[in-house]
């Protein structure tokens, strides 16, 4: 019963390079989403996906790409990184209503340099 | 989305009730009142929901008043590990709902021993 799970739980990258961040989730949830979160500040929405195959943008969407090719996982890319996305990226999965709150997972830290 | 407005931070002693005020004076009639917490470096845990009628579960109650402009959450006897940033947030269930959570700064709760 893993719920929501993401990787790397770590990384540091050079400014240019890219990187793909997963989420899976094991819950059947049609609903996921990505989230950065910077210092003092709350979670942003950057990108969500209503099911499988389909994406759409968020708050705060440019330098990054995402994925949904099947339901249990969401990537989340970056494809030439900036200083400017070192963050926390948190991945919420949910069911088709909010009537039963979204499952995070546990963040991935990345710093950019 | 009806905006929210909590207190930055609030303190509490070890074995009281916390009661964390929520003001939501533009709530629709179709938008519930979500509780969602967040202990240091960890992804969001959900708490409990509304829509009018009290709400009780294992983590909390949540009290909303009969306007509906105002919730209260109540941990009703805090321990060290309720120290978290606690987030207030009105949405729809369900439909309109699918694009995400709006996260504001919350109310930083501190338990003190």
């Amino acid at each position: 019963n893993a719920g929501v799970t993401q990787t790397p739980k770590f990384r540091v990258l050079k400014t240019g390079q890219s990187m793909t961040l997963l989420c899976a989730q094991d819950m059947n949830h049609e609903y996921m989403y990505w989230y950065r979160q910077d210092p003092g500040m709350g979670l942003r929405l950057i990108h969500y996906s209503v099911g499988e195959g389909t994406t759409a943008k968020g708050e705060v969407p440019d330098g990054y790409n995402v994925s949904r090719l099947k339901k249990q996982n969401f990537l989340l890319g970056l494809e030439s990184a900036a200083p400017s996305q070192t963050s926390v990226y948190f991945c919420a999965s949910g069911r088709g209503t909010q009537l039963y709150g979204y499952t995070f997972g546990s963040g991935t830290r990345l710093t950019v340099v | 989305d009806a905006k929210t407005t909590q207190p930055p931070s609030m303190d509490c002693a070890e074995g009281r009730a916390a009661n964390l005020p929520c003001n939501h004076s533009t709530i629709s009639g179709n938008e519930y009142v979500y509780w969602y917490r967040q202990i240091h470096s960890q992804g969001p845990q959900y708490i409990i929901h509304g829509l009018k009628n009290n709400e009780t579960n294992e983590m909390a109650s949540l009290i909303i008043t009969e306007d509906r402009k105002s919730s209260t959450l109540i941990l009703p006897h805090a321990t060290l590990r309720d120290t978290a940033v606690y987030y207030c947030i009105v949405r729809v269930a369900s439909g309109g709902g699918a694009d995400g959570l709006t996260f504001g700064k919350g109310t930083h709760l501190i338990i003190q021993p």
